[in-house]
């Protein structure tokens, strides 16, 4: 099916881990997002791309990278993961001039 | 800086009422406004988009309303269903199509 996929669903880590989270679309869509979603605090914007080999930074930036070396692909490191990193993130894809969001279902990490 | 507001925080209704959930942002140069629907453990999905120069749009038994200048917009479902259960979520376009979100109105429709 065609959409947003992201990789893994749920991941522990160690406090000092690194590990990259993989967002994966198939609809050639030009933007590309990872938003981090916490308990009453609704989504916020990590990193986002306007396309291949662009990235910027969102709101909460500190602590992730990201690259965008294929325009279907956008990778989310963590170098040295910390408890206040535990979280739900959510990838996101749009393609330019629309408004639709296309939305993966998530990656559950938890940092002990 | 741009922050969303969504009240109630929850809401639990039995089935057949219409209800209103409403949502506000401090800045109002925004571009749209979008209202996202969350089922659990699940991404989003949009339900309504809202561009800055209109005041609402309709969707079968959903209603989004926009006043810019006051920073309010409201969503209105009507004849709630079961299946209507879930968390919404209101998000205001504030360029490259960044979304700043609200934390979500979690509804409950009862049979």
């Amino acid at each position: 099916n065609a959409g947003v996929t992201q990789t893994p669903k749920f991941r522990v880590l160690k406090t000092g881990q690194s590990m990259t989270l993989l967002c994966a679309q198939d609809m050639n869509h030009e933007y590309m997002y990872w938003y981090r979603q916490d308990p009453g605090m609704g989504l916020r914007l990590i990193h986002y791309s306007v396309g291949e080999g662009t990235t910027a930074k969102g709101e909460v930036p500190d602590g992730y990278n990201v690259s965008r070396l294929k325009k279907q692909n956008f990778l989310l490191g963590l170098e040295s993961a910390a408890p206040s990193q535990t979280s739900v993130y959510f990838c996101a894809s749009m393609q330019q001039g629309s408004y639709g969001y296309t939305f993966g279902s998530g990656t559950r990490l938890t940092v002990v | 800086k741009q922050e969303v507001t969504q009240i109630p925080a929850a809401l639990s209704v039995p089935e057949g009422e219409n209800l209103v959930l409403n949502c506000s942002f401090t800045d109002s140069a925004i571009y749209n406004l979008q209202w996202f629907r969350q089922d659990p453990g699940k991404g989003l999905t949009s339900l309504l988009l809202i561009q800055s120069s209109q005041r609402e749009q309709t969707s079968g038994r959903l209603n989004a309303s926009l006043d810019k200048s006051s920073g309010r917009s409201t969503l209105y479902i009507a004849a709630s269903q079961p299946g209507d259960s879930a968390t919404y979520l209101c998000a205001v376009n504030t360029g490259f199509q960044k979304l700043v979100f609200g934390t979500g109105t979690r509804l409950l429709v009862s049979p």
